[in-house]
């Protein structure tokens, strides 16, 4: 395996469900982030883990539940999701030193999420 | 706040011929990162080239190239000798170097690339 893995690739879930989105990356970095896309939007930064530790969370609602236990695998933990959730969350890599960003953004291909 | 701007939601290009993308971006830093990614339809974002902002030289990779006007804030991409596999959403980016982690994106330009 190499690069950045998501999975599932495809999600739909109830509002009242609970389910996880996987990422792992395969690159030796000390980043890992999860955004958001959704059409004709930025793309938006929801949650920026480095060397493990939380150091953004964008204003994330609290349905939305991050979780890095080590600095390759990153989750994206879902319950009591809306509609408007319904998105493609794409996980990211980059090899940031101490301090921030150095370089650029690895992705993976995504997860696409449908909440009825 | 640094914002990113492309005002192309899309654009169409000729296969062979040449095609450039526009973004402008706004800070009030001296030293970041610029970068173009293409997204292509259900498929990954990769990373087509990327500028840092000290070098006055405009970035190359093959086909891709940019123009990169500080003063002006501006960074297009031109893309020469289109192909079919170019047909994607690109997305301009911009990171302050040694920054807090936050890359801002752009809203896309989605490219078609007519046979």
């Amino acid at each position: 395996e190499t690069g950045v893995t998501q999975t599932p690739r495809h999600l739909v879930m109830g509002m009242t469900n609970k389910k996880s989105l996987k990422c792992e990356q395969h690159l030796g970095h000390n980043a890992m982030y999860w955004y958001k896309q959704s059409a004709k939007k930025p793309l938006e930064l929801m949650f920026v883990y480095s060397l493990e530790e939380r150091v953004e969370n964008n204003s994330v609602p609290s349905r939305f539940s991050p979780e890095c236990p080590n600095s390759s695998h990153l989750f994206l933990h879902l319950h009591t999701l809306q509609p408007e959730d319904s998105a493609l969350y794409l996980c990211a890599s980059s090899q940031g030193r101490q301090g921030g960003i150095t370089g650029e953004l690895f992705f993976g291909e995504g997860s696409r999420l449908t909440v009825l | 706040a640094q914002t990113v701007t492309q005002s192309q939601p899309e654009m169409s290009v000729q296969e062979a011929e040449t095609v450039t993308l526009s973004c402008t971006y706004d800070t009030s830093e001296s030293d970041y990162y610029l970068f173009w990614y293409k997204q292509p339809p259900s498929r990954q974002m990769i990373l087509v080239i990327r500028q840092e902002a000290y070098k006055q030289q405009n970035a190359t990779e093959n086909r891709f190239s940019v123009n990169f006007q500080k003063a002006a804030k501006s960074f297009s991409l031109k893309i020469s000798d289109s192909q079919l596999g170019d047909a994607a959403m690109y997305f301009c980016a911009y990171s302050r170097r040694g920054g807090t982690y936050k890359y801002i994106f752009g809203t896309g330009t989605r490219l078609k690339v007519l046979a």
